[in-house]
């Protein structure tokens, strides 16, 4: 699977739009690109996902490059309760052998929403 | 649908004792895993199941075994428990279509002391 990079934390003020940048320059044509989102001890929770065009569900949006070496997960109007890490994931959802069901998360980006 | 359920979602060990993490799940997914989270960490994958009677091993499988009997069942073995083992276990599963998207459990919070 792709490598991403994410910065390490991110500030963001209540009602206002969160975007949350990945790299994952490494991407091949098969990849695509997931977010998911860990709150303080839970299991992490499946925001998006997307191949090559942007995406939107009502959680998020999700923009996605032309070259797909990038994408930024966009939340419109953070609430506190989106205090959480986020992590983007690149992977072949079709993969098999030894790569399947592994979803590297790596260390994600730490978003606090401030009141 | 309650989704993934994890039990127990505490337990503390002692060295050398065994234990079963319980899974199930409502979602008639095909596709079960159990990961493991040591603090400030990323999830590793333990072990993985395609359907029913079908297990591999993923990234971490040493220490481990599992079952799975029925679609909705998934529960994960520690025969020997030792301290390296503490951690926080999350089960996932998933349809066939997009091995991708998992759903989560709450996490079982395990300590062996």
């Amino acid at each position: 699977d792709a490598k991403t990079t994410q910065p390490t934390s991110m500030d963001c003020a209540e009602g206002r739009a969160a975007n949350l940048p990945c790299n994952h320059s490494t991407i091949s044509g098969n990849e695509y690109v997931y977010w998911y989102r860990q709150i303080h001890s839970q299991g992490p929770q499946y925001i998006i996902h997307g191949l090559k065009n942007n995406e939107t569900n009502e959680m998020a949006s999700l923009i996605i490059t032309e070259d797909r070496k990038s994408s930024t997960l966009i939340l419109p109007h953070a609430t506190l309760r989106d205090t959480a890490v986020y992590y983007c994931i690149v992977r072949d959802p079709r993969a098999g052998g030894t790569s399947y069901g592994k979803l590297t998360f790596g260390q994600g980006t730490i978003l606090t929403v401030h009141p | 649908n309650a989704g993934v359920t994890q039990t127990p979602k505490f337990r503390i060990l002692k060295i050398g004792q065994s234990m079963t993490l319980q899974c199930a799940q409502d979602m008639n997914h095909n596709y079960m895993y159990w990961y493991r989270q040591d603090p400030g960490m990323g999830l590793k994958l333990i072990y993985y199941s395609v359907g029913a009677g079908i297990t591999d091993k993923g990234e971490v499988p040493n220490g481990y075994n599992v079952s799975r009997s029925t679609t909705e069942d998934f529960p994960l073995r520690l025969e020997l428990a030792a301290p390296s083992q503490t951690s926080v276990y999350f089960c996932a599963s998933s349809s066939g279509r997009n091995t991708g998207e998992l759903f989560f459990g709450e996490g079982s919070r395990l300590t062996v002391l």
